[in-house]
């Protein structure tokens, strides 16, 4: 069982290039986020997806849009890289909102991404 | 807005000792949530609280639920080498998608153990 897979685990890009960090889960999970994570800031949340079919802003949409392509992917693009958004993201998932455990992410390794 | 603090932001500590640490938040919780980060990886669930007032323990570990639903602690007993790493609370977030499923985090508690 793979559980959450991330790729890639680090990238570097250039101000102004987009990218694509993709997310798969195996579990059948329902819900699927984006976080990112800063030095001193824990982890914020970028988008999330309730279920297969929607997505949702979280704290700090600006600058990403997500895409949830099917139930086990769920994809970050980053249109114009900034250096603001040099951060490690990662993925996580969970059981169906309302479920027991639904509260219980599971997470990704996680992707480094530097924009210079 | 609701808050997380978590406290101490970081900790040194010789191999054996005890570890405390805590969590508050500005908003009652039905969930309290400690999750352990190694370095260079994603966050990995420890222990999961569910009831004001219980008491959970998973090896050397033991979290509690305050009686007042806006605080936990996190102990470690004997800590060892393998304790380092990134201690994070969460708890659910109610400004995105009410209060099930998406979790807000505390800033971390970092753990060094000398040996």
């Amino acid at each position: 069982n793979a559980g959450v897979t991330q790729t890639p685990k680090f990238q570097v890009l250039k101000t102004g290039q987009s990218m694509t960090l993709q997310c798969a889960q195996d579990m059948n999970h329902n819900s699927m986020y984006w976080y990112r994570q800063d030095p001193g800031m824990g982890l914020r949340l970028i988008y999330y997806s309730a279920s297969e079919g929607t997505t949702d802003k979280g704290e700090v949409p600006n600058g990403y849009n997500v895409s949830r392509l099917n139930k086990r992917e769920f994809s970050l693009r980053l249109e114009s890289a900034a250096p603001s958004q040099t951060s490690v993201y990662f993925c996580a998932s969970s059981v169906s909102r309302g479920m027991a455990g639904a509260n219980v992410l599971t997470f990704g390794a996680g992707s480094r991404l530097t924009v210079l | 807005g609701q808050q997380l603090n978590q406290s101490p932001q970081s900790m040194f500590i010789q191999e054996g000792e005890d570890v405390s640490m805590n969590c508050t938040s500005s908003s009652i919780f039905n969930t309290w949530l400690w999750y352990k980060q190694d370095p260079g990886e994603g966050p990995v669930l420890l222990i999961a609280l569910y009831k004001a007032g219980e008491l959970t323990s998973n090896g050397r570990l033991t979290a509690q639920f305050g009686i007042t639903r806006k605080d936990s602690f996190l102990n470690i007993s004997a800590s060892i080498p393998s304790d380092v790493g990134i201690y994070f609370c969460a708890g659910p977030d109610l400004n995105y998608g009410g209060s099930q499923g998406n979790l807000i985090f505390g800033k971390g508690t970092k753990l060094s153990v000398k040996p």
